[in-house]
């Protein structure tokens, strides 16, 4: 089955930790999208990348980072930086980065203790 | 700015027809999203307009008129497994997603 995986669907962490989020997919993309959901606001985007090797910040990119060493692959590094991490982290994925549909991972809730 | 509005919450009832309206203003227009989130789970893609007019797709339709900046999803035949919030989203001209904070519909027996 084509799709998307995130892991783990719940994280814990302490304070000032670096935690890296694991998103993969199967479906022969080649762009994909990190976001974040906050109740009662709109998805945010972090970063996305259109190819291998090449990514770009979205609005909010301070105090995350990510890598794109692989198409299948784009996990995304939420440092110490970051002030309120505690989030649901949403990953994505779509043909091309145009107008095409994006296709969203079960997401990752990361707690920040 | 960018930006997208649409109903925080509402409420219908089982069997019914409801409507949920978005509005946006965003720099270029490249088409606009429905997606459905559950809660605790991952949007799923419900609809793409990018002509002004109704698609229809089962229960539910989408309507867009570029010329308002108006987006609207209708919904017939309510179930109960329809609750859920209904996220609107516009690709602008450089063909990033901008969303609406999302509307809770709330199907009451």
């Amino acid at each position: 089955d084509g799709g998307i995986t995130q892991s783990p669907k719940y994280l814990f962490r302490k304070e000032g930790q670096n935690v890296t989020l694991s998103c993969e997919q199967n479906l022969n993309h080649d762009a994909m999208y990190w976001y974040r959901q906050d109740p009662g606001q709109g998805l945010r985007l972090i970063y996305y990348s259109q190819i291998v090797n090449d990514f770009q910040k979205g609005d909010i990119a301070e105090g995350y980072s990510v890598s794109r060493e692989k198409k299948e692959s784009f996990p995304l590094t939420v440092t110490s930086a970051q002030k309120n991490p505690t989030a649901f982290y949403l990953c994505a994925s779509s043909r091309t980065g145009e107008a095409d549909t994006q296709y969203f991972g079960p997401g990752t809730r990361l707690t920040v203790l | 700015g960018q930006n997208i509005d649409q109903p925080t919450e509402m409420t219908a009832t089982e069997g019914a027809i409801v409507q949920i309206n978005c509005t946006y203003q965003t720099s270029g227009f490249n088409g606009l999203f429905w997606y459905q989130q559950h809660a605790g789970e991952a949007p799923t893609f419900l609809s793409y307009n990018v002509l002004d007019g109704l698609e229809e797709k089962g229960r539910f339709s989408s309507f867009l008129s570029r010329s308002k900046g108006y987006s609207y999803l209708l919904l017939k035949e309510l179930q109960m497994k329809d609750s859920a919030s209904y996220l609107c989203a516009a690709l602008d001209s450089n063909y990033q997603l901008i969303w609406g904070a999302g509307t809770k519909l709330i199907i009451k027996p």
